[in-house]
């Protein structure tokens, strides 16, 4: 069974670019998170889409914002980009199972550096 | 304060030891409690989760949760070179919709051979 897709895996931008980034969810899986994870802030949670809609968002600036697709693969958007915004940006996706034991599957991630 | 807490480490072990990692969170009504891996370079991998109080294990891995104390541990018995990678505490809180999870900073374990 496929795991959960990222792409691309690097990129680097400059300052005031945008950047989007793609998810492909494990096959079944229809809830996507997105987290940003620094070495200084650690692992931060972005948003998380389920069924084409925002369920959740974090403390995060417009700038960033996402979607997801009816096949469950979602996309994340930065516009603007800002050099604060170089990170690893994880895309994590589960089933949406009633009981409280919903576990996060991680992708490998997007690694992103703003010049 | 942070919603949870880790101490960063390093902790250094010897290898066959146990390795004991803590971890306290701010919402008592936090519901479910999930250990992740990580290793340097790589994305998180889920070592198990717990979500009653006492102990569960799996492997040479056991987690304790602590409700009324707000806390959780993992201890991991027999460690190994491969153990040494960042373990991260997350939590999903009783005020956070659909799968939000809320990560600790990690702690860094070291095992020498």
């Amino acid at each position: 069974k496929a795991g959960v897709t990222q792409t691309p895996r690097y990129l680097i931008k400059t300052r005031g670019q945008q950047v989007t980034l793609s998810c492909s969810p494990i096959s079944g899986h229809r809830s996507v998170s997105w987290y940003q994870q620094t070495p200084g802030q650690g692992l931060q949670f972005l948003f998380e889409y389920f069924s084409e809609t925002q369920r959740n968002k974090g403390n995060f600036p417009g700038r960033f914002s996402g979607r997801q697709f009816s096949n469950s693969r979602s996309e994340m958007n930065v516009s603007t980009l800002e050099l604060g915004d170089s990170a690893l940006y994880l895309c994590a996706s589960s089933l949406d199972l009633s009981s409280g034991a919903n576990v996060l599957t991680f992708g490998a991630g997007s690694r992103l550096t703003v010049l | 304060q942070k919603e949870v807490e880790q101490n960063s480490g390093p902790l250094s072990v010897p290898e066959g030891a146990i390795a004991s990692l803590n971890c306290t969170y701010s919402d008592r009504g936090s519901q479910s409690f999930f250990w992740y891996r990580q290793y340097s370079g790589k994305s998180p991998e889920l070592i198990m989760f717990i979500y009653s109080n006492g102990d569960k294990e799996d492997g040479r891995f056991t987690a304790q949760l602590n409700k009324a104390s707000q806390y959780v541990s993992l201890l991991i018995r027999d460690s190994q070179p491969s153990d040494s990678a960042t373990y991260l505490c997350a939590v999903r809180m009783i005020k956070a919709a659909g799968n939000k999870l809320t990560f600790g900073g990690g702690t860094r374990v070291l095992v020498k051979p």
